[in-house]
């Protein structure tokens, strides 16, 4: 079967570094999206991933490894606004969606 | 620019009536348009995704359905709602292998089946 595993829930603080780990098993990989979700609203965009390397957008960087079957997403100098929940999503052979169940974040001052 | 817009946002339904999930797609042609559902402590389901006017292909075999009645029109309906049916209902849209291929979604409908 298809899976996405990510941690259900982390804590950092305001100002620090953060990692969020995905780890995937999928038929097939065409391409690795993160996706941010503040509570009870829409998932939007945050990375795309599809070669082995870092893809870095401001605090926000995203790491893939396609023979490892990993990614990371690092968020730098967190802000009490990056509290939500973080998706792990990858696109299998079918061009389809696996979703992972979501990292919720909570920044502490 | 592209919009999305799915209603109602939130809505209260008892067991076995009808539901109506409406969302329109604004400022591109022919997206994929996509209705999924989402549990608490679970990743996003895919319910159903079209490719085009009446092309519905349906994920999970359940007492919903959905129709595309015109390009950037996409609802998702059940004759009689059951108690599992509760949850955060998302209308997405995108453009299969343009660039990313990423989603976009609409606001959501919470929907609560008492």
């Amino acid at each position: 079967g298809q899976n996405i595993d990510q941690p259900t829930e982390m804590t950092a603080t305001e100002g620090a570094i953060v990692q969020i780990n995905c780890t995937y098993q999928t038929s097939g990989f065409n391409g690795l999206f993160w996706y941010q979700q503040h509570a009870g609203e829409a998932p939007t965009f945050l990375s795309y991933n599809v070669l082995d390397g870092l893809e870095e957008k401001g605090r926000f960087s995203s790491f893939l490894s396609r023979s490892k079957g990993y990614s990371y997403l690092l968020l730098k100098e967190l802000q009490m606004k990056d509290s939500a929940s973080y998706l792990c999503a990858v696109r299998d052979s079918n061009y389809q969606l696996i979703w992972g169940a979501g990292t919720k974040l909570i920044i502490k001052p | 620019s592209q919009t999305i817009h799915q209603w109602p946002a939130t809505l209260v339904q008892p067991v076995g009536s009808p539901l109506s999930l409406e969302c329109t797609v604004e400022g591109t042609s022919n997206p994929n348009l996509y209705w999924y559902r989402q549990a608490a402590g679970r990743g996003l389901q895919l319910l159903f995704y079209s490719v085009g006017i009446g092309q519905i292909s349906s994920e999970v075999p359940q007492n919903l359905s959905a129709s595309r009645p015109q390009d950037r029109q996409f609802i998702l309906s059940s004759k009689k709602l059951l108690l599992s049916d509760s949850g955060f209902y998302l209308c997405a849209w995108s453009v299969l292998r343009w660039e990313t291929g990423e989603l976009f979604f609409g606001e959501g409908s919470r929907l609560t089946v008492l």
